[in-house]
């Protein structure tokens, strides 16, 4: 079975401009949550969506913007790039309501704003 | 609020010796407990978690990591570790409303030296 996908694997961008970034969860698999890992740190919670609705909200600005789609994939937007947005995007999926308790991630979306 | 703390960023150690990674948290509700590892240009694997019940827990691959609610700890353990152990450790804390939502420390480096 295919594991969570993320694309692009990379993407370089100017301050200011606007960013898409996309995710496949794990078929089965209805919960997707993003995060931000900046280099030499630990992921910080961005989003998470449950059945196309927002479940959770991390401290991130309202330039960072998702939404989930009927098919569980998930888009995660941001607006007006600042170089500080450089960073590994993360994807996770979990099947909720499965008791596993068990987030399965993607490989990231490197992002590097210049 | 939660909060976790890895108070080693690197720990260096020599193959086939014993190492401890030690993982703090801080949180008012009850909470789970992961160990995630990432590996060089990967996404986060789980390696163990605590829910609820006999307070050490195992992974497949000889880790273990042991709960002491007492001195709100979730130490990485593992008697004898080989090359292929390097990776980055990240612990992690979720309450009980929203196990997707992962607060994560800053990770510790482990690199197992031949």
């Amino acid at each position: 079975d295919a594991g969570v996908t993320q694309s692009p694997t990379h993407l370089i961008k100017t301050r200011g401009q606007q960013v898409t970034l996309r995710c496949s969860p794990i078929s089965g698999h209805k919960s997707v949550s993003w995060y931000q890992q900046v280099l030499g740190q630990g992921p910080q919670f961005i989003f998470q969506y449950y059945e196309k609705e927002e479940r959770g909200r991390g401290n991130f600005p309202d330039r960072f913007s998702a939404r989930q789609f009927p098919n569980y994939s998930s888009e995660l937007n941001v607006n007006a790039l600042l170089l500080g947005d450089s960073a590994l995007y993360l994807c996770a999926s979990s099947s909720q309501g499965a008791a596993s308790y068990e987030q399965y991630f993607g490989p990231g979306t490197r992002l590097t704003v210049t | 609020a939660q909060s976790v703390t890895q108070l080693d960023s690197q720990v260096p150690v020599f193959e086939e010796a014993p190492v401890e990674l030690r993982c703090n948290y801080s949180s008012s509700v009850s909470v789970y407990l992961f160990w995630y590892v990432q590996y060089p240009n990967q996404g986060l694997q789980l390696l163990l978690k605590y829910l609820s019940g006999s307070t050490l827990v195992e992974s497949i691959n000889g880790f273990e990591a042991e709960f002491n609610k007492s001195q709100t700890s979730f130490h990485l353990r593992k008697p004898s570790v080989h090359i292929s152990d390097t990776a980055e450790y990240f612990c992690a804390v979720s309450d009980s409303y929203n196990t997707d939502k992962l607060i994560f420390g800053t990770g510790t480096r482990l690199q197992v030296f031949p």
